[in-house]
């Protein structure tokens, strides 16, 4: 019954690798984004999705690619990863009209070491 | 660039007492939607309250409510009889209402309410 469901929960890596995080929502939305929650709970938006086409995207470094197969899903993958990548990332979805409030998943912890 | 102030890093209330979280806002839109977001230790990110700002009405929902300034362009969420459960980051959001995929969340820096039995 998970609204928005991200994986993994937690993930912890090395400087340098490539990781994944995935994202699906199966409340019909339209729209999905990516949130970046530093260290001092401060959010930011990262990417926005609307029927699998990117919408915004706020100034990521390009090592950040999401990827949205379809609507339900929007996945994000992070290439070398660096320290200060530590965060948690949280997924979202809308309907897509200014109203519409967003659904969040539960967050991933991702921990560069 | 729309910007959310919430100027208290923390608060604190005693368990069945009232507190109001503060909450301002910086735009130049006349149209556009404003929300309370609550996040316990759970990470989970819980939607608390909404406004429209086309409406002068306060949003109510049960204990929460807000205080909705339009002119002075001010949020502030009220909540009553606080219970323990209430302990969490609160963040105030922005949303704008110009349709066709510019529009986004723009979240304060949050405020962490701790509740003291």
């Amino acid at each position: 019954d998970t609204a928005v469901s991200q994986t993994p929960k937690y993930l912890v890596t090395q400087m340098g690798n490539d990781k994944s995080i995935k994202c699906e929502q199966n409340l019909g939305h339209d729209t999905m984004y990516w949130y970046k929650q530093d260290s001092k709970k401060f959010l930011k938006i990262m990417f926005s999705y609307n029927n699998k086409e990117l919408i915004i995207n706020e100034t990521v470094p390009n090592r950040f690619s999401p990827k949205s197969p379809d609507k339900a899903h929007l996945n994000l993958h992070i290439n070398s990863l660096e320290l200060g990548d530590s965060a948690v990332y949280f997924c979202a979805s809308s309907q897509g009209q200014v109203n519409s409030p967003l659904h969040f998943g539960n967050g991933t912890r991702l921990t560069v070491t | 660039a729309q910007t959310v102030t919430q100027s208290q890093p923390e608060m604190s209330v005693q368990e069945a007492e009232t507190v109001t979280l503060s909450c301002t806002y910086d735009t130049s839109e006349s149209d556009y939607y404003l929300f309370w977001y609550k996040q316990p230790p759970s990470r989970q990110m819980i939607l608390v309250i909404r406004q429209e700002a086309y409406k002068q009405q306060n949003a109510t929902e049960n204990r929460f409510s807000v205080n909705f300034q339009k002119a002075a362009k001010s949020f502030s969420l009220k909540i009553s009889d606080s219970q323990l459960g209430d302990a969490a980051m609160y963040f105030c959001a922005y949303r704008s209402f110009t349709q066709g995929g510019s529009e986004k969340l723009v979240f304060g820096k949050g405020t962490k309410l701790t509740v003291n039995p």
